[in-house]
């Protein structure tokens, strides 16, 4: 099993709503991380969990709030967003932070109105 | 400045032909370089994965090179297909930390 799952697929919130994205894999896999990815442009690092601590944030907005609780999960909570932050929101994870191959889920897209 | 340049920016080609995309980098102590496919509206999909040691490594019809020395690496597409459309990412990982440093992309459009 190579698969990284996220959920939802998509998402459409409101600026004062608090809503989780969820990630997950179960490759054994000792690195995780969360992307941001806008239209035509590469994604962009937001966090690395290496072994379930937070080991890089990208000076990311307190707005998004990462958590992994198990060494297969990974969450990223929302609170208070802006129009700006809708984007395609990946989830990564790898053998070690970065070491292997890095295996992508197929992402959500969010939306703030 | 980016540390990853990748050019084209985008590339139209016909069905059938061969095409190569370019990857520059200044980021250092390398540790790897990989090339991702990445499909509108999915996540990217790793195509290949080089150390310092190694200078070519093939996925199929894509072929890529590493040139450790000048710090450069192409993806070469051989009998393009349809389904090669998709945006092409350099990523480097170097330091401590093996942060990954992403590149702009290339976008691919091969028509029939």
């Amino acid at each position: 099993d190579t698969e990284v799952t996220q959920t939802p697929k998509h998402l459409v919130m409101g600026m004062t709503n608090k809503k989780s994205l969820k990630c997950e894999q179960h490759m054994g896999h000792r690195a995780m991380y969360w992307y941001k990815q806008k239209a035509k442009k590469p994604p962009e690092l937001m966090f690395v969990y290496s072994y379930e601590k937070l080991s890089i944030n990208e000076s990311v907005p307190s707005r998004f709030s990462p958590e992994c609780p198990n060494s297969s999960l990974l969450n990223l909570h929302l609170h208070a967003l802006q129009p700006e932050d809708s984007a395609l929101y990946l989830c990564a994870s790898s053998q070690a932070q970065g070491f292997g191959i890095q295996y992508f889920g197929a992402g959500t897209r969010l939306s703030v109105l | 400045k980016n540390q990853v340049e990748q050019s084209p920016q985008s590339l139209i080609i016909l069905e059938g032909k061969n095409c190569t995309l370019q990857c520059n980098y200044t980021v250092s102590p390398f540790s790897n370089l990989r090339w991702y496919k990445q499909d509108t509206g999915r996540g990217p999909v790793s195509l290949t994965i080089m150390t310092f040691s190694e200078n070519t490594k093939s996925n199929g019809r894509y072929t890529a090179t590493l040139d450790a020395d000048t710090k450069q690496s192409s993806l070469h597409i051989t009998a393009s297909q349809l389904s090669d459309s998709a945006s092409y990412i350099c990523v480097v990982s170097a330091g401590y930390n093996n942060d990954m440093r992403f590149g702009a992309g290339t976008r691919l459009t091969v028509k029939p």
